[in-house]
């Protein structure tokens, strides 16, 4: 079974501290994701990598950069977090299937409350 | 980004009822798949779907890759109280790597 494992359920932090979510993947997989869910807003997707040190942005990368030094980990950063970046963060890893199928697989999430 | 039209918004069922839900998309999409997501939790992969037509199970779950691959669908059969969740479907597109989302379904199931 794919294994994509973040490193935290639950944070509080305070404001303008700098935030490291970490993400995990043991399925040698090239591709990851971060995402973010609010309510009414579905997964918004923030940063994504296609290799080791490749990075894009996605559809809300303010406030937020990326590490990706070993392929199977994947690293959130809130530079100085704020109010509004409360929510519910979800990492993701794809896996090719076939020539052109991919299956994706989520974390467990990180609930991240800054205060 | 790309827009998933996923329907209902949330059911309320009773208990051995079997529930309907789908997406729709403007664009065409090469992969379909469909998630859970229990409170708290990231999603779980239920059904993953690759050609048009395609129609595959998962125990109680069947899921369906639209003919014009636009769309999707999602049955549930005989409902139970453990298939209380958000469902949620997601779309690739033939060419990129990312995924879009639907915004989901979150499903009642009354005892």
């Amino acid at each position: 079974d794919v294994k994509v494992t973040q490193s935290s359920r639950y944070l509080v932090k305070r404001t303008g501290e700098k935030v490291f979510l970490e993400c995990v993947q043991d399925m040698d997989h090239e591709n990851m994701f971060w995402y973010r869910q609010d309510p009414g807003l579905g997964l918004r997707l923030i940063y994504f990598s296609y290799d080791v040190k490749m990075k894009e942005k996605g559809d809300i990368p303010e406030g937020y950069s990326v590490s990706r030094e070993k392929k199977e980990r994947f690293s959130l950063i809130l530079e100085s977090a704020s109010t509004n970046q409360t929510s519910m963060y979800l990492c993701a890893s794809m896996v090719r299937v076939g020539s052109w199928n991919t299956e994706a697989f989520f974390g467990q999430g990180t609930r991240l409350t800054v205060v | 980004g790309q827009q998933l039209n996923q329907s209902p918004q949330s059911m309320f069922i009773q208990e051995g009822e079997d529930v309907s839900m789908n997406c729709t998309s403007s664009s065409i999409f090469n992969t379909w798949l469909w998630y859970k997501q229990d409170p708290g939790e990231g999603p779980v992969l239920l059904i993953a779907l690759y050609k048009a037509g395609e129609l595959t199970s998962n125990g109680r779950l069947t899921a369906q890759f639209g003919i014009t691959r636009k769309d999707s669908f999602l049955n549930i059969s005989a409902s139970i109280p453990s298939d209380v969740g958000i469902y949620f479907c997601a779309g690739q597109l033939r060419t990129g790597n990312q995924f879009y989302f639907g915004t989901g379904t979150s499903l009642t199931v009354i005892p």
